[in-house]
């Protein structure tokens, strides 16, 4: 069964700070791996998808890269901003049959203080 | 249109009331999800349709019942329900398996 853990819980952070979100995947025979910003009691925003032949995938400030060989993701968020506040989840979908099915991660709840 | 709809936003019934909650996307996908989340909680997938076909089902309980009427709308019919069942549900449609999944606002369902 995949589990997916994230790492730190919640982060907190000034204003103009690079970080890292840490994700890490138990089963290596993944199809892809998603990363979703959730802002509280808002649905998810797909921020990138990383397809299990990829290293890594940008958007912006945003870069997300991937070992599968290692069962570890990250998220890097460049010159961080207030708004970039939020709860990021990971999550990973299975090859090798259905891959429509998710499995998340708990989240990492960020604060970017001004 | 890269947006999913979900009405209503906010729902609040009683255990013998009955329900539905829909989405609706215009993107062309042929994949559409329900999820439940509690809170402070990751969302937890309850149904998959493909090509308006139910593909999955995550042992639901009975008293939540979708439909898919076409490619475009996803309902979910409650019945019965019990306070646990009180949580966000969200919906999420995809191009097809395996590619990224947009979501819904969510409706925040409350069983008293």
């Amino acid at each position: 069964k995949q589990e997916v853990t994230q790492i730190p819980a919640a982060l907190s952070v000034p204003e103009g700070e690079n970080l890292v979100l840490n994700c890490s995947f138990t089963d290596s025979a993944i199809y892809n791996l998603q990363w979703f910003r959730q802002d509280p009691g808002k649905g998810l925003t797909s921020l990138l998808l990383i397809q299990s032949s990829q290293r890594e995938q940008t958007s912006g400030r945003l870069n997300a890269s991937l070992d599968k060989s290692s069962g570890r993701s990250t998220l890097y968020i460049a010159a961080s901003q207030p708004g970039d506040s939020a709860t990021y989840l990971c999550a990973v979908s299975r090859s090798g049959g259905s891959n429509y099915k998710l499995t998340f991660g708990k989240g990492t709840l960020l604060t970017v203080n001004p | 249109d890269t947006e999913v709809t979900q009405t209503p936003k906010h729902l609040v019934m009683g255990m013998t009331n009955k329900k539905s909650l829909k989405c609706e996307q215009h993107m062309g996908h042929r994949a559409m999800y329900w999820y439940k989340q509690k809170a402070k909680k990751p969302p937890e997938l309850m149904f998959v349709y493909s090509y308006e076909k139910l593909s999955i089902n995550e042992s639901v309980p009975s008293r939540f019942s979708p439909e898919c009427p076409n490619s475009s709308l996803l309902n979910l019919h409650l019945h019965a329900l019990q306070p646990e069942d009180s949580a966000l549900y969200l919906c999420a449609s995809s191009h097809q398996g395996g590619a990224v999944q947009f979501f819904g606002p969510g409706t925040r369902l409350t069983v008293l």
